[in-house]
């Protein structure tokens, strides 16, 4: 069953340093998320990208954070300057049709030392 | 703010009985509605999706929507064990450019063997 990977698992990083994480989609999927769970909290909505653009993005999606899909399978979330606050679950998320059924990635925890 | 309510929890029910669980949102013009469910350290897993008034049911989950009220509930019947997780309702509005799904908060479940 085709299911949305995501690379690495878990990243410890310093606070101020850049991470990427990466994300390969659904193959035949045409929108693709970013999402964030901070421990305890709800899963909030980062950013949105069709066509190779950004659709859409929430407040928290700042100049710090940058999305790419760099070829024809990844999908990649940078933090340019990781805060402490940044620590949190990301997920990857895909549709194939605007607005219809998300599939979501298995996650990348992030920790901000 | 859009928002999109559920009751915290926990909710305990006995192995095999019913389980009801239950979310309200606030944005008139919501149009799809998904039932995703997380295991604790573990990303969302979908499990139903709906699009209009009425029940849909897939195996042993039954969706239910009433637009008029705002209110979607999902129910699990013969629940298992493996059913014991976290239960989140997302919404997502029909309206051009807005494709990011709002959760609620979960719904802590367990099933008591």
């Amino acid at each position: 069953e085709p299911e949305v990977t995501q690379t690495p698992s878990h990243q410890v990083t310093q606070m101020g340093q850049e991470v990427i994480l990466r994300c390969v989609p659904i193959s035949n999927h045409l929108y693709f998320y970013w999402y964030r769970q901070i421990l305890g909290q709800k899963v909030e909505f980062l950013v949105s990208f069709y066509n190779n653009e950004i659709s859409e993005k929430s407040e928290i999606f700042d100049d710090q954070f940058s999305v790419e899909r760099p070829d024809g399978s990844n999908f990649t979330l940078k933090i340019r300057s990781t805060k402490l606050e940044d620590s949190a679950m990301y997920f990857c998320a895909s549709s194939e049709v605007r607005n219809t059924e998300a599939f979501f990635g298995q996650g990348t925890r992030l920790t901000v030392v | 703010q859009k928002e999109v309510e559920q009751n915290s929890g926990p909710l305990s029910v006995p192995e095999g009985a019913i389980a009801s669980l239950n979310c309200t949102y606030s944005d008139r013009v919501s149009q799809s509605f998904f039932w995703y469910r997380q295991y604790s350290g573990k990303s969302p897993e979908l499990i139903m999706s709906i699009y209009s008034n009425g029940d849909k049911e897939d195996g042993r989950f039954t969706a239910q929507l009433n637009k008029a009220s705002q209110y979607v509930s999902l129910l699990i019947r013969d629940s298992q064990p493996s059913d014991s997780a976290t239960y989140l309702c997302a919404v997502n509005p029909e309206d051009f450019g807005n494709e990011k799904l709002t959760f609620g908060t979960g719904t802590r479940l367990t099933i008591i063997p």
